[in-house]
């Protein structure tokens, strides 16, 4: 089991063009989150998503940003006309249920997170 | 709004110390409590799950423990090792949330 896996590792733009990153979750897990963590500040949610939907974006920025879950393939966070302020590392995390919801001892796996720098 | 918060923010200690790490949380309606290990420029490692019905748990030299009632989780480490070194994150789930909410860490530093 390859765990969390995200692409690219690093990932530099320069202001104005667009930022694609890209999370495939452990095997079995059908539930992705999103996380972003700001330079000297914790880990903040951004979306949580299952197949083809977007179960709570609460924690997304109104405008730019956008996630998705398809049938196939990766979770994709995309980030349009990237500023200097979007320069933090994300994070992609997955659950076999999600949390809350009386399963057991399930946990997020979290995976090793795209570090975007805007210059 | 949930709010974790992790005292102390930094910690240095000689290796072969015993230590404690906190982490309190103001919604006591919590799912599960987990503790993470995160290393320079690298993701995080779960360390521990602590569900809200349980009261600690324990992995080789790991020992957390839940105080659900009055918002308050440790972390202890025992017999401390350089490789240890990292910044330790509290993290809760809400029942009602579909996110965890973390703590801003604490940064160990075992010195040899």
């Amino acid at each position: 089991n390859a765990g969390v896996m995200q692409n690219p590792r690093h990932l530099v733009r320069r202001r104005g063009q667009e930022a694609r990153l890209r999370c495939s979750p452990m095997k079995g897990h059908s539930h992705v989150y999103w996380y972003r963590q700001l330079p000297e500040e914790g880990l903040k949610f951004m979306v949580y998503l299952q197949k083809e939907n977007i179960i709570d974006e609460s924690g997304m920025p109104k405008e730019r940003f956008s996630a998705e879950f398809p049938k196939e393939g990766p979770s994709i966070l995309r980030i349009q006309q990237v500023v200097r302020g979007d320069s933090a590392a994300y994070f992609c995390a997955s659950s076999q249920f999600p949390p809350g919801q009386g399963r057991g001892n399930y946990g997020y796996t979290f995976g090793s997170g795209t570090r975007l720098t805007v210059v | 709004k949930q709010e974790v918060t992790q005292i102390p923010a930094a910690l240095s200690v000689p290796e072969g110390e015993n230590l404690v790490l906190n982490c309190s949380f103001t919604d006591s309606a919590i799912y599960n409590l987990q503790w993470f290990r995160q290393d320079p420029g690298k993701g995080l490692t779960s360390l521990l799950l602590i569900q809200s019905s349980q009261r600690e748990q324990t992995s080789g030299r790991l020992n957390a423990s839940l105080d659900k009632s009055s918002g308050r989780s440790t972390l202890y480490i025992a017999a401390s090792q350089p490789g240890d070194s990292a910044t330790y994150l509290c993290a809760v789930t809400s029942n009602t949330g579909n996110q965890f909410y973390f703590g801003t860490g604490t940064s160990l530093t075992v010195i040899p």
